[in-house]
C-alpha cells in the first residue's frame, strides 16, 4: 500500500505572508509527482507534474521542488492573496503498470486579509 | 469552457437504492477514471477506462461499477449504496496512462446516503 503524506493538514496564513508545505511519498518505485489546487465547488486543477529528483517548478507565485531520493515535494506560495485559499493535493504514480495517482490528503490553506 | 462534466452535482439516494454517476469530456482523451473520496480521507482510485479496456483496483468493492459506452460518457453504477459510500466522486480523464500525463478532473458529485 503506497503512503502519501501531507502537512500540515491545514494551514491560516495572513495575505501577504509566503507559506510552503510538504508532499512526502515513497522514494522506491517513483514514476511521478502531481500537484493540484482544488478550490471549493471546482475541479481540481493541475499545477505541476514533476518527474526528475531536483525538479523544480513554477508558475507565478506558486513553486514546487522534488526530492525523489528521501521521497519528499514541498510547494512554495509567495505573498499569499485571497485566491490562493484552496486545498492542495500532491499525488504519488508509481507506474509500473499502476496507472492512477495515489493522492495524499491535502493541506488546507486559508488565506486571511 | 468545461473540459470534464460531471452530472449531477449532488446526489441524494436511499440505502440500497441503485444510483448512477455521469462523466463526460470533450478533450477526446483514451483514458477516464473515477476516485472516491469520503470526508477527511485523500480521493481514492476505484477503477478506469483505457479506451473500452476496463481496470479494477483490487481493493474497489464489487457494489461499484462502471461502463463507457464511447469515448465521451462514462458512468459509474452504484448498485446498493450503503451508508459507508456516502462521499465525492471525481471524473479525472487524461490522454494516455502515462505517468506525467495530466489528469484533468471534473467538479465531483457528492452523493449522500439516507
Amino acid at each position: 500500500i503506497l503512503n502519501v503524506e501531507q502537512s500540515p493538514q491545514s494551514l491560516h496564513v495572513q495575505e501577504g505572508d509566503s507559506t510552503n508545505f510538504t508532499c512526502s511519498f515513497p522514494s522506491s518505485n517513483f514514476y511521478a509527482l502531481h500537484w493540484y489546487r482544488w478550490e471549493t465547488a471546482k475541479s481540481p486543477e493541475a499545477l505541476f507534474v514533476m518527474t526528475l529528483n531536483g525538479d523544480e517548478k513554477k508558475k507565478g507565485r506558486i513553486s514546487a521542488t522534488l526530492n525523489t531520493k528521501e521521497g519528499y515535494s514541498y510547494l512554495y506560495i509567495k505573498g499569499s492573496q485571497p485566491e490562493d485559499s484552496a486545498t492542495y493535493l500532491c499525488a504519488f504514480h508509481s507506474g509500473g503498470g499502476a496507472d492512477g495517482l495515489t493522492f495524499g490528503k491535502g493541506t488546507h490553506l486559508i488565506i486571511q486579509p | 469552457d468545461a473540459m470534464v462534466i460531471q452530472n449531477p452535482r449532488y446526489q441524494v439516494t436511499q440505502f440500497g437504492k441503485p444510483v448512477t454517476l455521469s462523466c463526460s469530456q470533450t478533450l477526446n482523451h483514451n483514458v477516464m477514471y473515477w476516485y472516491q473520496q469520503k470526508s477527511s480521507q485523500a480521493p481514492k482510485l476505484l477503477f478506469h477506462y483505457y479506451d473500452k479496456d476496463f481496470n479494477n483496483e483490487a481493493d474497489t468493492p464489487d457494489n461499484f461499477q462502471s461502463r463507457r459506452p464511447n469515448t465521451s460518457f462514462c458512468f459509474l453504477d452504484i448498485r446498493s449504496p450503503g451508508l459507508g459510500d456516502a462521499a465525492m466522486y471525481l471524473c479525472a480523464t487524461s490522454r494516455t496512462s502515462g505517468s506525467s500525463d495530466t489528469q484533468y478532473f471534473g467538479p465531483g458529485t457528492r452523493l449522500t446516503v439516507l
